[in-house]
């Protein structure tokens, strides 16, 4: 079945460092490819996406390349800074299995001064 | 528009009890979930709708049902609830049956003793 593996956290870094946050896939059809953001006390919101392979997502800094060839998805940030600080959750949509979206574990990130 | 909204924000049962957690959305989408958020375990999927009067289980839909009268709402019952169903629970709606954006609400977190 479809499933989502993403890095183990926490991850703590200083401001201003590059940020890569890993991301594979299984999907049996051909998936769109998100990822989510999930601040404190809050609900998760779509940080970027891409649709089909070799697309590149991005937003607020943030990229990630559909890689179809590896199954991946990896989520980086050349500067981070301490308000991306929140869990980020790797996600894919198959609607070819006629279900919707499946979720990794999540990987919390915290930025310090 | 209020996006989606979800109702109490918090709730503490005790085993056996029944409650409702309620979720509305006014963007007129098409397709709602909802999900269980766990520590370690991301997000899961409990039941989804694909519009009014359809609804079909995710990937852990014991213990709970579901229903959709109505475009816009679609409420999680707990029949009999247990500690075992202790959680964030998150509701989102999708606009069409491509693949495209989920919107969260701010999320219910449960505790039953």
């Amino acid at each position: 079945g479809d499933s989502v593996t993403q890095m183990e956290g926490p991850v703590t870094l200083s401001e201003e460092a590059f940020l890569t946050i890993n991301c594979t896939y299984t999907a049996t059809g051909y998936p769109s490819l998100f990822w989510y953001v999930q601040y404190p006390g809050e609900g998760l919101q779509l940080l970027l996406k891409a649709t089909k392979a070799d697309d590149k997502g991005s937003n607020k800094g943030f990229e990630a390349t559909y890689r179809k060839e590896t199954t991946s998805f990896h989520l980086e940030k050349g500067s981070v800074q301490v308000s991306d600080s929140a869990v980020y959750f790797c996600a894919l949509s198959d609607w070819n299995t006629g279900n919707q979206f499946y979720f990794g574990t999540g990987t919390s990130l915290t930025v310090i001064p | 528009n209020a996006g989606v909204t979800q109702t109490p924000k918090f709730q503490v049962l005790k085993t056996g009890q029944s409650m409702t957690l309620q979720c509305a959305q006014d963007m007129n989408h098409e397709y709602m979930s909802w999900y269980r958020q766990d520590p370690g375990m991301g997000l899961r999927l409990i039941h989804y709708s694909v519009g009014a009067g359809i609804t079909d289980q995710g990937e852990v839909p014991n213990g709970y049902n579901v229903s959709r009268s109505t475009t816009e709402d679609f409420p999680l019952r707990l029949l009999s609830a247990a500690p075992s169903q202790t959680s964030v629970y998150f509701c989102a709606s999708t606009r069409d049956r491509e693949p495209d954006t989920q919107y969260f609400g701010p999320g219910t977190r449960l505790t039953v003793l």
